[in-house]
């Protein structure tokens, strides 16, 4: 079946470095792909997604893009922020079923 | 690592009855449960935050009246939804925390599907 599969955490990173989280999946048909961030004590919040190969989605700094021969929908940002630090979780949605990753704790230190 | 169950798996129910869905932490206690709703591909949408022993808390726009929820023990929520009807159709899915786990992070159960004909 379909499944998402992260890198696991955590990851401590200094303010300003490079960020990578790797995310990739398997699926059977063509789902959208997600990623959500949650800060200590919130729910999920959605940070971007893509619905189709070589989408690129962006938020806040952050990117991602839909790799469908990769099979791989990996986060990247530029230069990190002690506020970035949270959980963050690859997801993907086919029909109206959603799989999550198991999350990638991300540490900044100033 | 901890588990997350919910029952049923898919439930089909007639326009005006209630549903209710459960949501377990098998192998921890879980002191804040969330509530989710996902559309076809779309993102997933908060619906609520539980804490146990309290009432919960509602996100904006989601009606609590039609939207029940207990977190009545450390290992249980329920979602009942209420006099459900068509639009209510979606795919619904919960997840757990507690503060004695992996810092704060979240486990999820692995949805319920609801139809509502």
């Amino acid at each position: 079946g379909d499944s998402v599969t992260q890198m696991e955490g955590p990851v401590t990173l200094s303010e300003e470095a490079f960020l990578t989280i790797n995310c990739t999946y398997t699926a059977t048909g063509y789902p959208s792909l997600f990623w959500y961030v949650q800060y200590p004590g919130e729910g999920l919040q959605l940070l971007l997604k893509a619905t189709k190969a070589d989408d690129k989605g962006s938020n806040k700094g952050f990117e991602a893009t839909y790799r469908k021969e990769t099979t791989s929908f990996h986060l990247e940002k530029g230069s990190v922020q002690v506020s970035d630090s949270a959980v963050y979780f690859c997801a993907l949605s086919e029909d109206d079923k959603i799989i999550f990753g198991k999350g990638t704790r991300l540490h900044i230190l100033p | 690592g901890a588990v997350v169950s919910q029952h049923p798996s898919r439930v089909i129910c007639k326009s005006g009855t209630s549903v209710k869905i459960e949501c377990r932490s098998l192998d921890f206690q879980a002191t804040t449960m969330f509530w989710y709703r996902q559309f076809p591909k779309q993102s997933l949408m908060l619906m609520a935050t539980s804490n146990e022993g309290s009432k919960a808390t509602y996100e904006q726009g989601v009606e609590k009246d039609k939207f029940l929820i207990n977190h009545a023990s450390l290992t249980l929520s329920t979602l009942t939804v209420t006099s459900a009807h068509p639009e209510d159709s979606s795919f619904y899915i919960c997840s757990a925390s507690s503060p004695g786990l992996a810092e704060e992070t979240q486990y999820f159960g692995p949805g319920t599907r609801l139809l509502v004909l």
